[in-house]
């Protein structure tokens, strides 16, 4: 059965700073990857589609990768800005769990001014 | 239309009393999925549609939970006797195909009371 997990759970860095939000799952069998951006009471805006053929997909200033033998996925920001302020959520499909997607619990991102 | 529409966009429903939530997907879409998504959590998968078949409904909490897509298009979720558990954000996305990305609507806020 496949599990997502997302670490950390809340992060808080100033403006301009780069950073990693990390995603792991435990089914290596896995058909593709997304990262979807939630903003508080608002549906999911999807940013990144990585399949299982690919290694990375870039968007602006973001980046996201995909290690189906370690089973992890990272999402890259470039110059952090206060619009990024958001729950990031990383979302597997895997070609066992029928058409199923799963998602972890989400990141929470604050970009302080 | 421009994007997946859902209404309505809040429902409080009491206790037993039986709701309906409608998801307008993207026109064209084939891929129709349900998610409900509880406070601080990730979206939970509940039924996947591709046009008007249902094709997997595991996700369904209880047999209290239907959902319909009887033309391809419109889908609706029905739940009966709501209890208090069911208090949630219900999420409806739709996707050109099943490995395509998802576009998310903005989900229908239920509070049962």
């Amino acid at each position: 059965k496949q599990e997502v997990t997302q670490i950390p759970a809340a992060l808080s860095v100033p403006e301009g700073e780069n950073l990693v939000l990390n995603c792991s799952f435990t089914d290596s069998a896995i058909y593709n990857l997304q990262w979807f951006r939630q903003d508080p009471g608002k549906g999911l805006t999807s940013l990144l589609l990585i399949q299982s053929s690919q290694r990375e997909q870039t968007s602006g200033r973001l980046n996201a990768s995909l290690d189906k033998s370690s089973g992890r996925s990272t999402l890259y920001i470039a110059a952090s800005q206060p619009g990024d302020s958001a729950t990031y959520l990383c979302a597997g499909r895997g070609l066992t769990g029928g058409f199923k997607t799963i998602f972890g619990a989400g990141t929470r991102l604050f970009v302080k001014a | 239309g421009a994007g997946v529409s859902q209404s309505p966009r809040y429902k409080v429903a009491k206790r037993g009393q039986d709701v309906a939530l409608r998801c307008d997907p993207i026109s064209g879409h084939v891929s129709l999925f349900w998610y409900q998504q509880a406070l601080g959590q990730g979206p939970e998968f509940l039924t996947y549609f591709q046009n008007e078949a249902q094709l997997d409904k595991s996700g369904l909490p209880s047999d209290r939970f239907f959902a319909e897509r009887p033309e391809g298009s419109v889908s609706t979720l029905k739940i009966q006797r709501t209890q208090q558990e069911d208090s949630a954000v219900y999420l409806c996305a739709s996707s050109l195909e099943v490995n395509y990305g998802y576009t998310f609507g903005s989900g229908t806020r239920l509070t049962v009371v």
